[in-house]
């Protein structure tokens, strides 16, 4: 059973920059994966902010992007903003028949 | 717009059965493999379940495997899952999700005697 595992929690100061990042007990998280991120904001529904590693949605704010970084799935947010204090979640597909999210990282902006 | 709208939510006991339906509008819904994911009150979310984009392919979480299944119907875009031999910890709001970009509010599900 693969496991996921994504920071607890972090904190970013406003501007400033953070990664955030999505590992798997399996082994090196690749493209194959596919890795996807998701945003969340109490008493809403998730957002998808990246699908497949790295690509965004018209939705998406330029300052967030996607990559595989040291065998992990990476989320950069760079220019930090107070409204992106959130709940940030990656998915990824193991063959397409199972898929695990990673535990969520509590972004805060202070 | 696009628009998924989860129904079928509500309080059933443990043991019992209750269907969730999803109505998708607004994309090509014939061409995408459509996910459930739940998140129990003050978790995270978890992956349920997923079906190809023609219906030949489900997959599930092993919590939910044999007691779970998932159909879909092209012609009228929506999605459905049927859910059996509730438990508790079964107990969670239930999004309709093209996790690759849509989803939908959710619909809570709680099981309680």
């Amino acid at each position: 059973q693969a496991v996921v595992t994504q920071e607890p929690s972090l904190t970013v100061s406003p501007g400033g920059t953070v990664t955030l990042t999505c590992g798997s007990n399996t082994g090196a998280v690749t493209s194959g994966h596919f890795p996807f991120w998701f945003q969340q904001k109490p008493g809403h529904a998730p957002r998808t902010l990246i699908y497949d590693t790295n690509n965004k949605h018209s939705w998406t704010p330029a300052r967030f992007s996607g990559s595989l970084l040291g065998g992990k799935a990476a989320l950069t947010l760079s220019g930090a903003q107070p409204e992106d204090e959130a709940e940030y979640y990656c998915l990824l597909s193991y063959s397409g028949a199972h898929w695990v999210f990673g535990g969520g990282t509590k972004l805060t902006v202070l | 717009q696009v628009q998924l709208v989860e129904s079928g939510g509500g309080v059933v006991q443990p043991g019992r059965s209750l269907r969730l339906s999803c109505a998708a509008s607004g994309f090509t819904f014939k061409s995408f493999s459509m996910f459930w994911v739940r998140q129990a009150p003050g978790k995270g979310l978890e992956w349920v379940a997923t079906i190809s984009f023609d219906g030949s392919h489900k997959y599930y979480a092993d919590s939910v495997k044999g007691r779970f299944t998932l159909s879909r119907d092209n012609s009228e875009n929506t999605l459905d899952l049927e859910m059996n031999s509730l438990r508790g910890d079964d107990t969670a709001v239930y999004y309709c999700t093209r996790v690759d970009a849509y989803w939908g509010q959710g619909t809570l599900v709680t099981v309680s005697s």
